[in-house]
């Protein structure tokens, strides 16, 4: 099976700041990695998809990135809906995996 | 609009079974994969299985394979997980997606609000 491990697992941050959250696959996964944005008591919501590609409706402000086994979600401007749980994802192979998830307070 | 709404939780004896359902609207369910993810209490997010749009194909997390048992009727607009055998470590909140293939990538666009099962003696 394929891990995904996530980093930082929680972090601390201010509406206006840039947050980066990245995440290590145990092999390589080319370009199939997503990334999941989860609030309290809710559904998660796609953000990023296959590595880079922004989900309708999502505000550019997120952006993915990455190859292989290292990919990033960066969060330019942090707004207060932000504060939330993200999850990564790889979609390379089954079983499916999610990273840990980082929690991203204020 | 997308629509996805599970049901079928609530609270189960060890061993005993479970059918849940996942019932979709506004779009062609015939089209696409549909995935069920689960989240126990306080946890992260744990792929559980998937079936293809068509059924020709269903895959299992290594945790529930040989007890847990995915099928779609096209005709109803419904996805089905049939969870026999269950443990309290099977106890989380269940959720459908709809999910995108394309190569060797796959994403959940949607997903329902999720039902709750709880197995516990």
């Amino acid at each position: 099976d394929i891990q995904m491990t996530q980093s930082p697992s929680s972090l601390s941050a201010s509406v206006g700041d840039r947050v980066t959250i990245t995440c290590r696959a145990s092999q390589s996964i080319s370009r199939s990695s997503n990334w999941y944005q989860q609030k309290p008591g809710k559904a998660p919501k796609l953000l990023i998809y296959a590595t880079s590609n922004l989900q309708t409706g999502v505000p550019s402000r997120f952006s993915g990135s990455g190859d292989g086994t290292d990919f990033t979600l960066t969060i330019t401007s942090l707004q207060p809906e932000d504060f939330a749980t993200y999850y990564c994802q790889q979609s390379y192979s089954t079983p499916l995996t999610f990273g840990g998830g980082t929690k991203v307070e204020i | 609009q997308v629509q996805l709404v599970e049901s079928g939780g609530g609270v189960v004896q060890p061993g005993r079974s479970l059918r849940l359902s996942c019932v979709v609207s506004g779009f062609t369910f015939s089209s696409f994969d549909m995935h069920w993810v689960r989240q126990a209490p306080g946890k992260g997010l744990e792929w559980v299985a998937l079936i293809w749009h068509d059924g020709s194909k269903k895959d299992f997390a290594d945790s529930v394979k040989g007890r847990f048992s995915i099928s779609r009727d096209n005709s109803k607009n419904t996805v089905f997980l049939q969870m026999n055998s269950l443990r309290p470590e099977d106890t989380a909140v269940y959720y459908c997606a709809r999910v995108v293939r394309l190569s060797s990538s796959s994403w959940a666009e949607y997903w329902g609000q999720g039902t709750l099962v709880t197995v516990s003696s």
